[in-house]
């Protein structure tokens, strides 16, 4: 039974780059979350996805932000021109429904 | 406005010391789920409890404890005879079932280092 997975694990961009990151859920799990931590702080919820459907997303997601489950099962989040402040551990999370939520290792953004 | 409030920044104790995190919670709905959950320095959240709002039982995993009270809206988590492989930083969650989310809202967690 393989856990959540994400890739890749670290991404140093420059400024004005586009980016993105790959979530793979637990097979059977139809929620999927993206969630960010910025250093010293805990994570804070950006959207979330129940099957191939996105049913919200954070005011914190700015319109560079955009992300996708096509068949819903693994998900992409892409950051369009980043920005210094985007740098953050970017953390996707599955579940069923009204489950506990279990989490990936994290894809580390670093811009420059 | 924050929901989840862990007041102690960072606990330093000794190998074999007890240690008690601190979680405080502020939630209008009745029904809701509160979690902790482990962050290594690897840096994968690692998930050690969930409670429901309606069973305030007492919990014991090993060297782990909660004490879940609801009249004081506080979940604290006790390690007990803590080792060296519990450094961490430890975060409380809540998420409401009125929403239908059940997105976690964090606490800004509690960094945990046990000396040897």
């Amino acid at each position: 039974d393989t856990g959540v997975s994400q890739n890749p694990r670290h991404k140093i961009t420059k400024r004005g780059q586009n980016v993105t990151f790959r979530c793979d859920p637990i097979s059977e799990h139809n929620r999927l979350y993206w969630y960010r931590q910025t250093l010293g702080q805990g994570p804070e919820f950006l959207t979330y996805f129940q099957n191939e459907a996105q049913l919200e997303k954070s005011r914190l997601l700015s319109d560079r932000f955009s992300a996708e489950r096509p068949k819903g099962s693994f998900s992409t989040l892409e950051i369009q021109r980043t920005e210094q402040g985007d740098s953050a551990m970017y953390l996707c999370a599955s579940s069923l429904p009204v489950d506990t939520q279990y989490f990936g290792p994290g894809t580390r953004l670093t811009v420059l | 406005a924050q929901k989840v409030t862990q007041a102690q920044t960072e606990i330093s104790v000794v190998e074999k010391e007890d240690v008690t995190l601190d979680c405080v919670y502020e939630t209008r709905d009745t029904t809701y789920y509160l979690f902790w959950y482990k962050q290594p320095p690897s840096g994968e959240l690692v998930f050690l409890i969930r409670r429901n709002s309606f069973d305030e039982q007492n919990e014991i995993s090993g060297r782990y404890s909660w004490n879940f009270q609801k009249s004081t809206s506080s979940f604290n988590f006790t390690i007990t005879a803590s080792q060296v492989v519990d450094s961490a930083v430890y975060f409380c969650a809540l998420s409401e079932a009125g929403s239908n989310d059940y997105k976690l809202s964090f606490g800004a967690g509690t960094t945990v280092t046990v000396r040897a």
